[in-house]
């Protein structure tokens, strides 16, 4: 039962461009997302969030959208660099307890 | 000001054996959590701590394994008579007391390989 879905195990982008991450949702309660980016033998890292009050937040480079209707979300890095190559995963929090979608690894090529 | 703390970074195990898997939050968290990832899988939830106190036990198995977060020291991950199955990375993260609903910090992961 996954509740938090990323259907793209992978996703390849030249240097520049922008990259789109998807991620769709179950539960409509879902009120609070985040975003964590995590390096081959590290721990995930806080990226950026997004309330369900909002349909857009930005941060630099990375936006994150919200669309409740459809219960999906996406991340927008660009321009996109070779330091952004890393596994992306979208959560959700419930009450602590972070609910974690399967990752997309992303690379960027020069 | 350091950041989650998880020792060994890498652990290996005969089947049947404890494992003991430690984390120390960052200074001033109080809140702590254990998270698991098979291979080619995302991060589960295991278990929430606060000090002396279990929050949320929801995603542990209901065997041999078992959690604590001391008054003093740093929260253990204990593991009982290890199989091949609980090969796996365990990550540890904290947050302030108002913030773990929010964002939580990850340590670096114990890379557990049961042999």
């Amino acid at each position: 039962d996954q509740q938090v879905k990323q259907n793209s195990p992978s996703l390849s982008v030249q240097e520049g461009r922008i990259s789109i991450l998807n991620c769709d949702y179950t539960n409509s309660m879902f009120d609070y997302f985040l975003w964590y980016k995590k390096y081959p033998a590290e721990g995930p890292t806080f990226l950026i969030s997004i309330s369900s009050i909002k349909d857009k937040n930005e941060d630099g480079r990375f936006t994150v959208f919200l669309n409740k209707s459809a219960k999906h979300l996406s991340l927008h890095i660009v321009p996109s660099q070779p330091g952004d190559s890393a596994v992306y995963f979208c959560l959700y929090n419930q009450g602590g307890k972070l609910i974690f979608g399967q990752g997309t690894e992303l690379s960027v090529k020069p | 000001n350091a950041g989650v703390m998880q020792n060994p970074r890498h652990l290996v195990r005969r089947r049947g054996q404890e494992a003991r898997l430690r984390c120390s939050p960052m200074k001033g968290h109080s809140h702590v959590y254990w998270y698991r990832q098979l291979p080619e899988e995302g991060l589960k939830f295991m278990v929430y701590l606060q000090k002396e106190n279990i929050i949320d036990e929801s995603g542990m198995p209901k065997e041999r394994f078992s959690a604590e977060f001391p008054k003093e020291g740093p929260s253990i991950l204990r593991i009982q008579q290890v199989v091949r199955g609980d090969s796996a990375a365990y990550f540890c993260a904290s947050s302030p007391p108002d913030r773990g609903i929010y964002e939580q910090y990850f340590g670096p992961g114990t890379r557990l390989t049961v042999t």
